[in-house]
């Protein structure tokens, strides 16, 4: 299994501009989580999924964030619109049974 | 709901010492605590776990215990290694929710 998959592994863009980042858990794994890490807040659950229905979203910042989990194997986190406080290290995370398996991560600059 | 404390948050140890690292957790349903260790600029990775049912386990230089009456469960590194320098976290969850609650890291310097 190549792992948790996530895309792009780096984003730069602009305030104000939409940002959609990608993530493909590891097949079989019925349970999928979203995080942010910066240096001054740690790191941070946003959201998770389970069985592809959103559980707890209470960690999402404010309406500009979004999650989605259209099927088993595909997740997306998008923030509409960007701000340079949005800037971070965004973690995507599977699981099966408690052990979360993390992808490589998005590294976000909003300028 | 769950809160983890992690301490201390940067310690700095001489190659060839142990570490340890220390965590306390809120909620005395959680049965599972998993260590993650993350290398600068990469992924947090599992090296070690352990679940309410255990008081200690062992992974070669690793080790980790737990006790559930203080609510408290440590990392234990023998004969540390200059790649053994990274930010380390603990973390707590109830099975049956697999959200997981995270400590805040500790920063593990070995000093060659």
């Amino acid at each position: 299994d190549a792992g948790v998959i996530q895309s792009p592994r780096h984003e730069v863009t602009e305030m104000g501009q939409e940002v959609t980042l990608r993530c493909k858990p590891i097949s079989g794994h019925n349970s999928l989580f979203w995080y942010r890490q910066t240096m001054m807040r740690g790191l941070e659950l946003l959201i998770y999924f389970n069985n592809n229905v959103p559980i707890d979203d209470s960690g999402m910042p404010e309406d500009r964030f979004s999650a989605k989990m259209p099927n088993a194997s595909f997740s997306t986190l998008k923030i509409q619109p960007s701000e340079p406080r949005d800037s971070a290290v965004y973690f995507c995370a599977s699981a099966e049974g408690g052990e979360q398996f993390f992808g490589p991560g998005t590294r976000l600059t909003v300028l | 709901g769950e809160n983890v404390e992690q301490h201390p948050s940067t310690l700095s140890v001489q190659e060839g010492d142990s570490a340890v690292i220390k965590c306390t957790y809120s909620d005395s349903a959680s049965n599972y605590f998993p260590w993650y260790k993350q290398e600068l600029g990469k992924r947090p990775q599992l090296i070690i776990d352990i679940r309410s049912n255990v008081g200690e386990k062992k992974d070669q230089r690793i080790a980790v215990t737990l006790n559930k009456t203080a609510k408290h469960f440590s990392l234990h590194i023998t004969e540390t290694q200059p790649e053994d320098s990274a930010v380390y976290f603990c973390a707590a969850h109830f099975f049956g929710n697999e959200k997981l609650t995270f400590g805040t890291g500790t920063r593990l310097t070995i000093i060659p």
